[in-house]
């Protein structure tokens, strides 16, 4: 059964610090990984979207990138600004299923 | 283009009654999942149907149940609701199809709570 872990479960930055959230897994036979984003009480907001072949991928001050071997995904945020303060949640969806396994989530607070 | 949409968004039942859920993927998808968040479990994936097919399903009990429509919006039912079924239920639909799974998009959820 397939695991995901985020630590710390909470963290706090000052405004225009670089944010790197960690994501590991424990089987590497993944077809893809996505990470996302989450306000409180509301849904799921996709950010970005690793295929297994992929070492990394990018957009606008977000970057994921994906060691498949080790079972480790990294989500940098360049020059975080408070409106990036939320729950940043890892998933991986697996070969053989379209079942995505979450885990417990990054809470950000980017203080102004 | 429209995202998901779920309704309805908040809904209270007590013990004992069942409920039925809504899902209306973005249009073109044909594979929508449900999972449901609780602030001990967080996100736990219930069922995937595939053309009107449950194709995955999750260790729930057999209370939770879905079906898809042919014009694959989804409906979730949870019969005889017990004070644990009090979570924010999340609807996902993506282009998945055969062996190619996609990016999955999210709706904004139903907030069931259990009295």
């Amino acid at each position: 059964k397939q695991e995901v872990t985020q630590i710390p479960a909470a963290l706090s930055v000052p405004e225009g610090e670089n944010l790197v959230l960690n994501c590991s897994f424990t089987d590497s036979a993944i077809y893809n990984l996505q990470w996302f984003r989450q306000d409180p009480g509301k849904g799921l907001t996709s950010l970005l979207l690793i295929q297994s072949s992929q070492r990394e991928q990018t957009s606008g001050r977000l970057n994921a990138s994906l060691d498949k071997s080790s079972g480790r995904s990294t989500l940098y945020i360049a020059a975080s600004q408070p409106g990036d303060s939320a729950t940043y949640l890892c998933a991986v969806n697996d070969y053989g299923n379209n079942r995505l396994a979450f885990g417990k989530g990054n809470q950000v607070v980017v203080i102004p | 283009k429209a995202g998901v949409t779920q309704t309805p968004r908040y809904l209270i039942k007590t013990r004992g009654q069942q409920v039925t859920l809504s899902c209306s993927p973005i249009s073109g998808h044909r594979s929508v999942s449900w999972y449901q968040q609780t602030p001990g479990q967080g996100l736990q994936f219930l069922f995937e149907y595939f053309s009107e097919t449950q194709r995955n399903k999750g260790n729930f009990p057999g209370r939770f149940s879905g079906r898809q429509f042919s014009n694959s919006r989804s409906e979730m039912n949870v019969s005889t609701l017990e004070l644990g079924d009090s979570a924010l239920y999340l609807c996902a639909s993506s282009l998945s199809s055969g062996q190619s799974y996609n990016e999955q998009f999210f709706g904004p959820g139903t907030r069931l709570t259990v009295l």
